[in-house]
């Protein structure tokens, strides 16, 4: 069974610009949460969907970020216009409906110059 | 909302020692996970250990859920044991959000 994946797996913009960045869950798994690690801190939980549904997005730093999960398969995390402050490693897990481990992908190190 | 602490923050340790990593939270859980951050910054679950006991090759944890702490044991630790261990729990219901620790930050030398 292929365990999370998420894409691309490190990326390098420019302040100002938009990246765009993909996680496909394990197949089945109704469940996707987004975190991020920042400057070598705690990760932190960005937001949680269910199926397409935004079940908690409380950790979302401000609106230039944008979460979707449209037909509850993948997800994507946009951050339009970046800034420095966001350059981390940005990890996407999944876990079944009602289960309590969460199963985290490789995360994407963006690099924001 | 809930703490997490870790500690010892860094830990050096010559290959074949054993060593023990604290986590400490603040609040009843009903989620604890321990994950090892490798140096290619790969999350992997170590272990689901809400309380009890568990034991997987050199590595065992232990979750004291009433006095609110958990343990990781790494026993005979080899160059791969290097990285960030991170204790993460979850307070509300079934599948929510995980709160991590700061991490330990391991390195084992030769």
């Amino acid at each position: 069974e292929a365990g999370v994946t998420q894409f691309p797996s490190h990326s390098v913009i420019e302040k100002g610009q938009t990246v765009t960045l993909r996680c496909d869950p394990i197949s089945g798994h109704d469940n996707l949460y987004w975190y991020r690690r920042v400057m070598g801190k705690e990760i932190k939980f960005l937001l949680h969907f269910v199926k397409e549904s935004k079940q908690d997005e409380s950790g979302m730093p401000n609106n230039r970020f944008l979460a979707e999960r449209t037909g509850g398969t993948y997800s994507t995390l946009k951050v339009q216009p970046a800034e420095l402050e966001d350059s981390g490693v940005y990890f996407c897990a999944s876990s079944q409906v009602k289960a309590v481990t969460q199963y985290f992908g490789p995360g994407t190190r963006l690099t924001v110059l | 909302g809930i703490q997490v602490e870790q500690s010892p923050p860094d830990l050096i340790l010559q290959e074949g020692a054993n060593s023990t990593l604290r986590c400490n939270f603040s609040d009843s859980v009903n989620n604890l996970q321990w994950f090892h951050q490798n140096p290619w910054g790969q999350l992997i679950n170590l272990f689901y250990i809400p309380s009890g006991t568990k034991q997987n090759g050199r590595l065992s944890a232990t979750t004291v859920a009433t006095e609110r702490y958990s343990l990781l044991y790494i026993s005979s630790s080899q160059t791969t044991d290097s990285g960030v261990y991170f204790c993460a729990v979850e307070k509300g219901g079934t599948a929510s959000k995980l709160t991590f620790g700061t991490g330990t930050r391991l390195q084992v030398t030769l």
